[in-house]
């Protein structure tokens, strides 16, 4: 069974910084490029990131862009947000999300986390 | 950038019944674009990718079609799990953009 178990999440004052991780269980992680997507309170879905599968190809929304590192760590089937800088505005839930492919191209989600919230405040 | 817009915000149906989502892409999308559906406190789920094709565990009752740029998800004879929000997404080109998405509620 597919499983992405999303941690890391917590409260930060703006300006802090954090990192978001995800366990892959259940499948071949290596073969699958990765995604972040976020909720705000209220709000619908919202691509973060992306990232091919050997970590050659990585994207951001500019909402993230240059704040923002996405990574992960074959080895270790884990998938890293470490985001920096953050603003009261980045204040969501965090799903990790996996989609077939190499991950230079987009691709649809097909399998997604619980997700881990993120409270931006002071 | 590609712009993603659904309506209505949201539908009101009752057990039984059909309800019609539909979607918008500001450009033409090459059929890259998937439907997930997304209760609270869970995880979405991947409902029809390429427009049309669902996904494995997606009921029949659930169908993508498309006509240029503009998408509809069709869930015929609704059930009451199917009470969710539903979110299109287009990965055709960066950065990949999700619709606002349609809440499908009790009438």
């Amino acid at each position: 069974e597919v499983q992405l178990v999303e941690s890391g999440g917590g409260l930060v004052k703006p300006g802090g910084s954090l990192t978001l991780s995800c366990a892959a269980s259940g499948f071949t992680f290596s073969t699958y490029a990765m995604n972040w997507v976020r909720q705000a309170p209220g709000k619908g879905l919202e691509w973060v990131a992306s990232i091919s599968i050997d970590s050659d190809y990585k994207y951001y929304a500019d909402s993230v862009s240059g704040r923002f590192t996405i990574s992960r760590d074959n080895a270790k089937n884990s998938l890293f947000l470490q985001m920096n800088s953050l603003r009261v505005e980045d204040t969501a839930i965090y799903y990790c999300a996996r989609l077939p492919g190499y991950g230079d191209h987009g691709r649809e989600l097909d399998s997604w986390g619980q997700g881990t919230p993120l409270t931006v405040s002071s | 950038e590609i712009v993603m817009t659904q309506s209505p915000a949201t539908l009101s149906v009752s057990p039984g019944e059909s309800a019609t989502l539909s979607c918008r892409a500001s450009q033409i999308l090459n059929t890259n674009l998937a439907w997930y559906q997304h209760k609270p406190g869970q995880a979405p789920r991947l409902l029809i990718y390429a427009e049309s094709i669902r996904a494995p565990g997606t009921p029949p009752r659930f169908r993508g079609s498309a006509s240029g740029t503009e998408f509809t998800l069709t869930i015929t004879s609704l059930q009451s799990e199917d009470f969710a929000v539903y979110y299109c997404h287009q990965y055709n080109s960066w950065p990949q953009a999700f619709g606002p998405g349609t809440t499908v509620d009790l009438k």
